[in-house]
């Protein structure tokens, strides 16, 4: 079965700054895709970012990029000129090629943006 | 993006009554809907997939005739909470899967229902 872990918990980082948050992932699939979301303190889900594994090129997003190492299958996003809405709950996320749409989430981490 | 509605956004029942929410995916047709769980600072746990038209299939540990789904349209999926007791208040969201001009399927989750029982 597929797991993906996220080990930090908790993360801090100052406006303008940037921080990174860490996920690693275990699968035997070939083909799959992993996402990073973010849940505010409304509670909606949002999409940050979508990497497909057979792009090699991480993928970006405005202030958000990834750095998918494939063979260490690990999957962690970067976020630069941290904002205060960026406070939030990151979940990071796979999804094997053959589920169509069935996620498997890490366990989170909790971003606060201090002013 | 594609919208995914949920009603109620909060429910508070007595223990022992059924609470039924609805998903619906407002302007694309969604094959596929999930269900999921969330407690405070902790991540979803999927409950179950639905299926539009067939039975939804639950994930280990979840009691089927505890929550009841139903995906009886291609934008309406149900979960009904039977006989709800307080251990079952808790955060539930739904997420609705489609093709939106992509070649993969995307998910789009709901806002949420905040479930009290009492």
């Amino acid at each position: 079965a597929q797991t993906v872990t996220q080990s930090q918990p908790e993360m801090s980082v100052q406006e303008a700054e940037t921080v990174t948050l860490s996920c690693t992932y275990d699968t035997s699939e070939s083909n799959y895709y992993l996402f990073w979301y973010k849940q505010p303190p409304s509670r909606q889900m949002i999409l940050v970012i979508r990497q497909e594994a057979y792009k090699q090129q991480n993928a970006t997003e405005n202030r958000f990029s990834v750095n998918f190492q494939k063979a260490a299958k690990s999957f962690s996003l970067k976020i630069s000129d941290s904002q205060l809405g960026d406070t939030a709950m990151y979940f990071c996320a796979y999804a094997g090629g053959t589920s169509y749409g069935k996620l498997t989430f890490g366990q989170g981490t909790i971003l606060t943006v201090h002013p | 993006g594609a919208v995914v509605s949920q009603h109620p956004s909060r429910v508070i029942c007595k223990s022992g009554t059924s609470v039924k929410i609805e998903c619906r995916s407002l302007d694309f047709q969604a094959t596929t809907m999930f269900w999921y769980r969330q407690f405070p600072k902790q991540s979803l746990m999927l409950m179950a997939t639905s299926n539009e038209g067939s039975k939804a299939t639950y994930e280990q540990g979840v009691e089927k005739d505890k929550f009841l789904i139903n995906h009886a349209s291609l934008t309406l999926s149900t979960l009904t909470v039977t006989s709800a007791h307080p251990e079952d208040s808790s955060f539930y969201i739904c997420s609705a899967s489609g093709f939106i001009g992509t070649s993969q399927p995307e998910q789009f989750f709901g806002p949420g229902t905040r479930l009290t029982v009492l």
